[in-house]
């Protein structure tokens, strides 16, 4: 059984820290990881994409991936208040296969 | 870039009546299409995969005859909910691929049936 597993949390970082949000993923054969963010009542949204080792900046985003380890987290600078939101983290074996979805962190971003 | 559009965006229908859902890509050609269904405070459910001009896979669970997926061309697919009934109801979201890329998703369609 292929799964993804996260924190349900809540986590809750005050404003203008670091929110750092954790994923493993038990198929060793994965390829691509992804982390979505989804308010609630809304469909989800690609913020980051990773396939290499290593980590992966985006502005604030900062993806981190360690294949040997099956560990995935995405960094969160200077959290703001709209960054609440749950944040699903997602690896799939290759272009075509489904994706596997972890079942979300809540992250609660403290004024 | 990138963009899934989806509609109706919410949908209210009487139980046993078919409602059909559309997936379109705007400017890509989606080779792979995925309906998912979320029911309040839960995780993101995959009901089916499905591949322009192949018939779709259905996950475990999901009844194919209830659930009719069409991929007719590289840009849309449909979902129709046959026969629904209150328990259907829920936020259905397709997504959409065009190769190696991530997956994009569109907006959801809330659906409620009476």
């Amino acid at each position: 059984q292929k799964e993804v597993e996260q924190n349900s949390g809540p986590l809750s970082v005050p404003e203008g820290a670091i929110a750092s949000l954790n994923c493993t993923y038990s198929d060793r054969g994965s390829q691509s990881f992804f982390w979505y963010r989804q308010y609630s009542g809304k469909s989800p949204e690609l913020i980051m994409f990773i396939y290499s080792n290593g980590d992966k900046e985006d502005g604030r985003f900062t993806a981190q991936l360690n294949k040997a380890s099956q560990y995935v987290s995405l960094l969160i600078r200077d959290s703001q208040p709209s960054d609440s939101a749950t944040y699903l983290c997602a690896a799939r074996l290759s272009a075509g296969d489904k994706i596997i979805f972890g079942k979300g962190t809540r992250l609660h971003i403290l004024p | 870039g990138a963009v899934v559009s989806q509609h109706p965006s919410w949908v209210i229908c009487k139980s046993g009546t078919s409602v059909k859902i559309e997936c379109r890509s705007l400017d890509f050609q989606a080779t792979t299409m995925f309906w998912y269904r979320q029911f309040p405070k839960q995780s993101l459910m995959l009901m089916a995969t499905s591949n322009e001009g192949s018939k779709a896979t259905y996950e475990q669970g999901v009844e194919k005859d209830k659930f009719l997926i069409n991929h007719a061309s590289l840009t849309l697919s449909t979902l129709t909910v046959t026969s629904a009934h209150p328990e259907d109801s829920s936020f259905y979201i397709c997504s959409a691929e065009g190769g190696s890329g991530p997956l994009h998703f569109g907006n959801g369609t809330r659906l409620t049936v009476t």
